[in-house]
């Protein structure tokens, strides 16, 4: 399965746009990029997922670069309630429905 | 349709205690798996299944087991608890292709053994 990198931390103001980056470098070009959130301790949320084109969903924007081997997730207005670790995440291809975490990006946003 | 549930919200064992967390999808699911969250720590895989009579192991199966005998169905069992097995336990669920379908995760199960 291709391994993710994403920074530990990020802060946001409150209104600003969140831009969370995303190394994949070993993705094959069967594997899908998907992105969760966890607010607290409840379960992970689905925000956006995409294979190669940009995708665009009522939360958020989902970038991934030519060679495909990055991604930025872009919350557009970001509010108090965006305050959550994101995941990104490969899957499919060779590993099929297996999905693994990583550590993801806790984003805080401040007023 | 109540989406994945998962019984119970909370749970205390002793060490060598056994138990059952269980988990449903009402969505007619292909795929379901189990994972664990350490405090401050991501999620781990424990165990999945793609269908009905399949399952594999992920990152950290050890400790426990696990059986897919409906598409609905998908308990964890913990055969001899341990306190290295305190933790928050998720369920999640997809359906279609492997690549591009979201999982759907439960509301988690609190689980501390003393």
């Amino acid at each position: 399965d291709a391994k993710t990198t994403q920074p530990p931390s990020m802060d946001c103001a409150e209104g600003r746009a969140a831009n969370l980056p995303c190394n994949h470098s070993t993705i094959s070009g069967n594997e899908y990029v998907y992105w969760y959130r966890q607010i607290h301790s409840q379960g992970p949320q689905y925000i956006i997922h995409g294979l190669k084109n940009n995708e665009t969903n009522e939360m958020a924007s989902l970038i991934i670069t030519e060679d495909r081997k990055s991604s930025t997730l872009i919350l557009p207005h970001a509010t108090l309630r965006d305050t959550a670790v994101y995941y990104c995440i490969v899957r499919g291809g060779t590993g099929g429905f297996k999905t693994i975490f990583g550590a993801g990006t806790r984003l805080f946003v401040k007023a | 349709n109540a989406g994945v549930t998962q019984t119970p919200k909370f749970q205390v064992l002793k060490t060598g205690q056994s138990m059952t967390l269980q988990c449903a999808q009402d969505m007619n699911h292909e795929y379901m798996s189990w994972y664990r969250q350490d405090p401050g720590m991501g999620l781990r895989l424990i165990h999945y299944s793609v269908g009905a009579g399949i399952t594999d192991q992920g990152e950290v199966p050890n400790g426990y087991n696990v059986s897919r005998s409906t598409t609905e169905d998908f308990p964890l069992r913990l055969l001899s608890a341990a306190p290295s097995q305190t933790s928050v336990y998720f369920c999640a669920s997809s359906y279609g292709l492997a690549g591009g379908a979201e999982q759907f995760f439960g509301p988690g199960t609190r689980l501390t053994v003393l």
